[in-house]
């Protein structure tokens, strides 16, 4: 158990339709990152936020938006759903990454997504 | 732009014997951190072993090891004495801008399945 959690674990919903998924992070982790995992285009880095504020985005598409909350959770919300959002979505959550030394990232059990 | 690239889709290790998935990575960063992550079919994503550009030593954690050659840019995870539950897909993994950056997003390879036999 990596202390992150994710919910829901599965998700099924119809094209054009909008969802919401959720990230605790651990226990004292300020920084929280968005991943998407599908078969044609493999994990991708979507977003990162640190202790509320966004920090770094990657390949996110505008449909998908992010925030982190003053209790440092996150949501990622998928609007306008297309069936080739159906993928893994995982959070992870680290330390600041700008501090010495590294900080691994602990991956979420992550959301699977299937659009229909 | 940061690349890592894993060649080997699938493998197969016999149990008990030791197996090397192989990863190159391509940056002009001055310091960087390579990760190993493993996958196994339940989904979830769980961190193995780290190497910074720095260390003098190749890491190790267990029956894990990076065998980091700098000049060669590659960074291959060994497993030694694998076990059945070692089969999963191998990621091995980037962090973007090195080390003095402000963020740690990761960049990922694109992942090799082994299947460990008994």
């Amino acid at each position: 158990d990596s202390g992150v959690t994710q919910t829901p674990k599965h998700l099924i919903t119809a094209t054009g339709q909008r969802v919401t998924l959720r990230c605790s992070p651990r226990s004292g982790d300020l920084s929280v990152y968005w991943y998407q995992q599908s078969l044609d285009q493999g994990l991708q880095f979507l977003i990162q936020y640190y202790n509320g504020e966004e920090r770094a985005k990657g390949n996110i598409l505008e449909r998908f938006s992010a925030q982190q909350f003053p209790d440092l959770h996150s949501e990622l919300n998928l609007s306008s759903l297309e069936l080739g959002d159906s993928a893994l979505y995982f959070c992870a959550s680290s330390g600041d990454p700008q501090r010495e030394g590294f900080y691994e990232q602990y991956f979420g059990p992550g959301t699977r997504l299937t659009v229909t | 732009a940061q690349k890592i690239t894993q060649t080997q889709p699938g493998m197969f290790v016999q149990e008990k014997e030791a197996v090397t998935l192989d990863c190159t990575y391509d940056t002009s960063d001055q310091s960087y951190g390579l990760f190993w992550y493993k996958q196994p079919s339940s989904g979830e994503m769980i961190f193995l072993i780290y190497q910074g550009s720095y260390d003098e030593q190749n890491a190790t954690e267990g029956r894990y090891s990076l065998n980091f050659q700098k000049a060669r840019k590659s960074a291959n995870l060994v497993i030694s004495a694998s076990q059945l539950g070692d089969s999963a897909m191998y990621f091995c993994a980037m962090r973007e801008g090195g080390l003095g950056s402000n963020t740690g997003k990761l960049i990922f390879g694109q992942g090799t399945t082994l299947q460990v036999k008994p």
